[in-house]
């Protein structure tokens, strides 16, 4: 496709259990990153990869959250042990490198929901 | 510590009248500024930036404003549509975005 897809569209989880969400950037964008929206907040960065590695990672809100992409292109965020307060939607973006300044252009997120 | 502030979380307009959401930022060292617009159950969308050099960027019916010594930065939307009711979000920073939290704007008919 022409954009950022990212799957599943919603997922709905335990307490407890292990999720991964998946992010296909845009064909030819070296840069990727990952962002997530509570409800009634702005976006919250979590980590962003220039190629298929990951210079900032300051965003993760704890050691229960993983990502890494491969091959330059797809990437996954993983989520161990999922707490209530991780119930959000995580956006994936991408841009065709890491720039100064420029546009990022975003998926249409996962809603996750931990019951 | 909030670095992009919206401070108004939802801005209702007529149809026709202009609509300006503000944004204010703290951190002195952002040099670019970005606005998004948000439909529900969709992705961010780039509506229009403006580098610190600049104090106005225009584009069709879109333009931003820049006020540098006040860290404040505002988006005017003239004359407004319907379909423009959207949730739009500021944003400063390089390789990570920091946002606000989003105004909801509602343009009624």
């Amino acid at each position: 496709g022409a954009g950022v897809s990212q799957s599943p569209s919603n997922k709905v989880t335990e307490k407890g259990k292990d999720v991964e969400l998946r992010c296909d950037p845009i064909s030819g964008h070296t840069a990727l990153y990952w962002y997530r929206q509570s409800l009634g907040q702005g976006l919250e960065f979590l980590i962003y990869f220039q190629g298929n590695s990951a210079p900032d990672k300051s965003g993760l809100p704890s050691d229960r959250f993983s990502a890494e992409r491969t091959g330059g292109s797809v990437s996954t965020l993983t989520i161990q042990r999922t707490q209530q307060e991780d119930s959000a939607v995580y956006l994936c973006a991408s841009s065709l490198r890491v720039l100064g300044s420029g546009e990022q252009f975003f998926g249409p997120g996962t809603r996750l929901t931990v019951l | 510590d909030q670095q992009v502030k919206q401070n108004s979380p939802s801005l209702s307009v007529q149809e026709g009248r202009i609509s300006i959401l503000n944004c204010d930022y703290t951190n002195s060292m952002f040099d670019y500024f970005l606005w998004y617009k948000k439909y529900p159950a969709e992705g961010p969308t780039f509506l229009i930036s403006i580098s610190s050099i600049k104090d106005k960027n225009e584009d069709g019916r879109f333009t931003v404003f820049l006020n540098k010594s006040a860290k404040h930065l505002s988006l005017h939307i003239v004359p407004s549509q319907p379909g423009d009711s959207a949730v739009y979000f500021c944003a400063s920073g390089a390789q990570k975005l920091v946002f606000g939290q989003g105004t909801r704007l509602t343009i009624n008919p």
